[in-house]
């Protein structure tokens, strides 16, 4: 069964790092990584999607990486934001092609 | 840009009585979600719809539960007989393709349950 986990689950960083999240799943044989974007009491936002062919994806300041083999997928925000103050959420499907979803990363940026 | 859209943002209800909540996904899509979101918690699936019909759901989505596309437009969820535990965000997406191959999934704003 498909467990995804986000750690940290809260992370302040000052406005101009580069910054990682992590994300980590439990089989191996995930067919794609969705990450997301999610303002309080707001809607789910897509950022990036990652085939299990794929290795990264690329959107402006947001890369995202999916490492099948170690069962990781990392999302990396360049030159961070106030703007960029959200939860980052990931998912991938199960073998029922049903969204698993990790708890969530809460990011501040400080100005 | 196209956009999956929800109504109404914010519903209120008593115990018991039943809800519809509402959905307009992207218009060329072809397979449509339920996702809720109980506040504090994670996102759970409820259900996907492909060609008029349920393709999967989840063990939340019992008989309590059910979806429509009454028209070629909307896609309905209804709650009969409404419970606190319900009291969640509920998400509608769609995608293009299913999650198994190259399926991005769009999410719409939310519908806020509230059950008192």
């Amino acid at each position: 069964k498909q467990e995804v986990t986000q750690i940290p689950a809260a992370l302040s960083v000052p406005e101009g790092e580069n910054l990682v999240l992590n994300c980590s799943f439990t089989d191996s044989a995930i067919y794609n990584l969705q990450w997301f974007r999610q303002d309080p009491g707001k809607g789910l936002t897509s950022l990036l999607l990652i085939q299990s062919s794929q290795r990264e994806q690329t959107s402006g300041r947001l890369n995202a990486s999916l490492d099948k083999s170690s069962g990781r997928s990392t999302l990396y925000i360049a030159a961070s934001q106030p703007g960029d103050s959200a939860t980052y959420l990931c998912a991938g499907p199960d073998s029922n092609y049903q969204l698993i979803w990790g708890a969530g990363t809460k990011l501040i940026i400080k100005p | 840009e196209p956009e999956v859209t929800q109504t109404p943002s914010h519903q209120v209800t008593q115990m018991g009585q039943e809800v519809i909540l509402r959905c307009v996904p992207i218009s060329n899509h072809l397979y449509f979600y339920w996702y809720r979101q109980i506040l504090g918690q994670k996102v759970e699936f409820l259900v996907s719809f492909y060609n008029n019909e349920i393709s999967e759901k989840s063990e939340i989505f019992d008989d309590q539960f059910s979806v429509e596309r009454p028209d070629g437009s909307n896609f309905t969820l209804k709650i009969r007989s409404t419970k606190l535990e319900d009291s969640a965000m509920y998400f509608c997406a769609s995608s293009g393709t299913h999650t198994r191959r190259t399926g991005e999934l769009f999410f719409g704003e939310g519908s806020r349950l509230t059950v008192l």
